[in-house]
């Protein structure tokens, strides 16, 4: 297992237009974790899921933005009606789901609304 | 929520010294504190982590700290390389959904040669 895979690496995309980004978690890790990293400041939380169901999602989720992890497996994040300041690193983790074990971080989605 | 503030946001040293960074938080049922570091591009990457039961951890040339009673947390690094340049993130979370973690802002650590 290579880690938490991530695609694509980097996206450059039209205001207005919709994109999704995929992420392949590491193997039997029951949770997900989607992040937004603007440029000089620490990822921010966006939403998680245990399994197939979303548990939580950020005040910063807003409506536009849609995540999906249909059999508990890879999970897609899409925009839709990108804006500028949706230019940012949206980062996806995994953990295996238990107490006390710790989330591994994919390279991220760089994308840049033009 | 919780709050997570992290000092300094640059360091320079030369190599071979040390490095501290420190961060305070404010939720007093966070009891998980991860590290991360960051390198141009990629995604962060934990290099140590403390919970809240202990008040010190250690590996190798990287310790961490947490004073739970002043809600701080330390991160030091020593005999640093230039490889250990990068941007490093504190984190703060709770045991029972360690990935759902506040960050800092980072700071961006360069050593030099």
């Amino acid at each position: 297992d290579t880690g938490v895979s991530q695609d694509p690496r980097h996206k450059i995309t039209k205001r207005g237009q919709n994109v999704t980004f995929r992420c392949d978690p590491i193997s039997e890790h029951n949770r997900l974790y989607w992040y937004r990293q603007t440029l000089g400041q620490g990822p921010e939380f966006l939403t998680y899921f245990q399994n197939e169901a979303q548990l939580e999602k950020s005040r910063l989720l807003s409506d536009r933005f849609s995540a999906e992890r249909p059999k508990g497996s890879f999970s897609t994040l899409e925009i839709q009606r990108t804006e500028q300041g949706d230019s940012a690193m949206y980062l996806c983790a995994s953990s295996p789901g238990q107490e006390d074990t710790e989330a591994f971080f994919g390279q991220g989605t760089r994308l840049t609304v033009v | 929520g919780e709050n997570v503030e992290q000092h300094p946001s640059t360091l320079s040293v030369q190599e071979g010294d040390s490095a501290v960074i420190k961060c305070t938080y404010s939720d007093s049922a966070s009891n998980y504190f991860p590290w991360y570091k960051q390198e141009l591009g990629k995604g962060p990457q934990l290099i140590i982590d403390i919970r809240s039961n202990v008040g010190e951890k250690k590996d190798q040339r990287i310790a961490v700290t947490l004073n739970k009673t002043a809600k701080h947390f330390s991160l030091h690094i020593t005999e640093t390389q230039p490889e250990d340049s990068a941007v490093y993130f504190c984190a703060a979370s709770r045991n029972t959904n360690a990935g759902k973690s506040t960050f800092g802002d980072g700071t961006t650590l360069t050593v030099k040669p």
